[in-house]
Order: C-alpha cells, then sequence, then structure tokens
C-alpha cells in the first residue's frame, strides 16, 4: 500500500514566523488531505489537495502529484496554530482505496 | 449541514467488557469510516464501508471487534472483550464516496476510550 511520510516531526517558532510542513508520498493518489489536530483531538480539514495550490487566508497548499508530495504553508503563525498537522492520502484510482495517515508534525508557536 | 456526530465522547471500562460506539455521517454521504487512534499516532484505519457493505476491513482485529452499517446509514462499533491495548480515540469520517465524486473526508469529534 502507499506509504506517508511527514516532516519535520517537531517543530517550534515564534508568533509571527512562516512554516512549511512536507509530506511525501509514495504512488499516485486520488486523495490527499492536510488536517489539524487541536488540542481536544478534533480533526480539522484544512485542505483536500490531490494536485495543485490552493490557499485559504494564512494557510496555502500545493501538491506535485508527478513528484509525490505535498506541502502546507503557514504564514505569520499565531499560537492558535499550534497543534498536529497530519497528512493523508489514498492512493489508485478507486474510492475503495484506503487511506493512509502520515505520523505527523508537532507545531508549537511561542507567544 | 450537520457534520459526523459520535456518541458517547468518552468511555472508562474495565478489561475484559464490552463497549459499542454510534456514529451518524454527514447527510448524503455514501461512505463511512471507523479509525483508531493511539495516543502520538496518526489515524489507522479499521473499516471502511460503502454504503451498508464492506469494502476494506483488514485492520480490524475480528477477534474482538465487529462493525455494522444497518441502512446504508449509521453505524456501531464494537469491542469485545476490551483489552488495555485498545485504549485510544476512535474516529468516524465520512466522504460522499463514488467514481466521479469528491473522496475528501470529514472527521467525528471521537470517542476517547480508556480501557482498565
Amino acid at each position: 500500500g502507499i506509504q506517508v511520510e511527514q516532516s519535520p516531526p517537531d517543530l517550534i517558532l515564534q508568533e509571527g514566523a512562516n512554516s512549511t510542513l512536507r509530506c511525501n508520498f509514495s504512488d499516485s493518489v486520488n486523495n490527499l488531505q492536510w488536517f489539524h489536530q487541536n488540542p481536544w483531538g478534533q480533526l480539522i480539514n484544512l485542505f483536500y489537495i490531490p494536485s495543485g495550490t490552493k490557499q485559504n487566508g494564512r494557510l496555502s497548499a500545493t501538491t506535485v502529484a508527478t513528484e509525490r508530495y505535498s506541502l502546507l504553508y503557514i504564514s505569520s503563525s499565531q499560537t492558535t496554530d499550534s497543534g498536529v498537522y497530519f497528512c493523508a492520502a489514498a492512493g489508485g484510482y478507486s474510492s475503495a482505496s484506503k487511506i493512509i495517515f502520515g505520523s505527523g508534525t508537532r507545531l508549537s508557536i511561542r507567544p | 449541514e450537520a457534520g459526523v456526530a459520535q456518541s458517547p465522547r468518552y468511555k472508562i471500562i474495565e478489561k475484559r467488557q464490552s463497549v459499542a460506539f454510534w456514529c451518524n455521517p454527514i447527510s448524503g454521504h455514501a461512505t463511512l469510516y471507523w479509525y483508531q487512534q493511539i495516543l502520538g499516532q496518526g489515524p489507522k484505519l479499521l473499516i471502511q464501508f460503502q454504503n451498508n457493505g464492506v469494502v476494506d476491513d483488514s485492520q480490524l482485529p475480528k477477534d474482538r471487534f465487529s462493525a455494522e452499517r444497518l441502512k446504508g446509514v449509521d453505524s456501531t462499533l464494537k469491542i469485545q472483550p476490551a483489552k488495555l491495548e485498545d485504549s485510544a480515540v476512535y474516529l468516524c469520517a465520512s466522504s460522499l464516496g463514488g467514481a466521479g465524486t469528491s473522496y475528501e473526508q470529514f472527521f467525528g469529534p471521537g470517542t476517547r476510550l480508556t480501557v482498565l
């Protein structure tokens, strides 16, 4: 099955800094999502981005499907951005393809 | 639009007891997923339903875990008997599913299970 790797595992930044989180996947994908898991454990959808570039406020994401990676950009970080960011991907061309989560990037924003 | 609903939110049981979790997906979503998330790890898929049929249950410990999705809407996940290592958050998600539709998954708030 598809392998999903995230880097870095941990990231500590000062408020206002920018960050880039990376997700590498081992096969072609029909689903690539970025989530933010808040301190209460809720997985919040950030982007559904099997290919291309999307932006939502201070967050943006790019997936280069041919090179099998996706990047999540966070600009002007705020303390509320702290938490764990997960990338999840499903390979193949069927809705039955199993989605695999990476191990996450734990982001800590210091005031 | 209402999101994915799960209950209970928290459950504490003794080992060897049984427990059941309930999930109501987003209206119109054909595909429903149950995940197990152990502390410090990413969610792991346990079972995937397309309407009321099982698509993937390869990582479901079938000797103690069972799941059903009657009428292709609500779903229940049961553990019987529970072990200490089953302590985790159990997440339910749903997506539109099916060819030509979005595969984007939406998650419920989860059920935090503690087995003592």
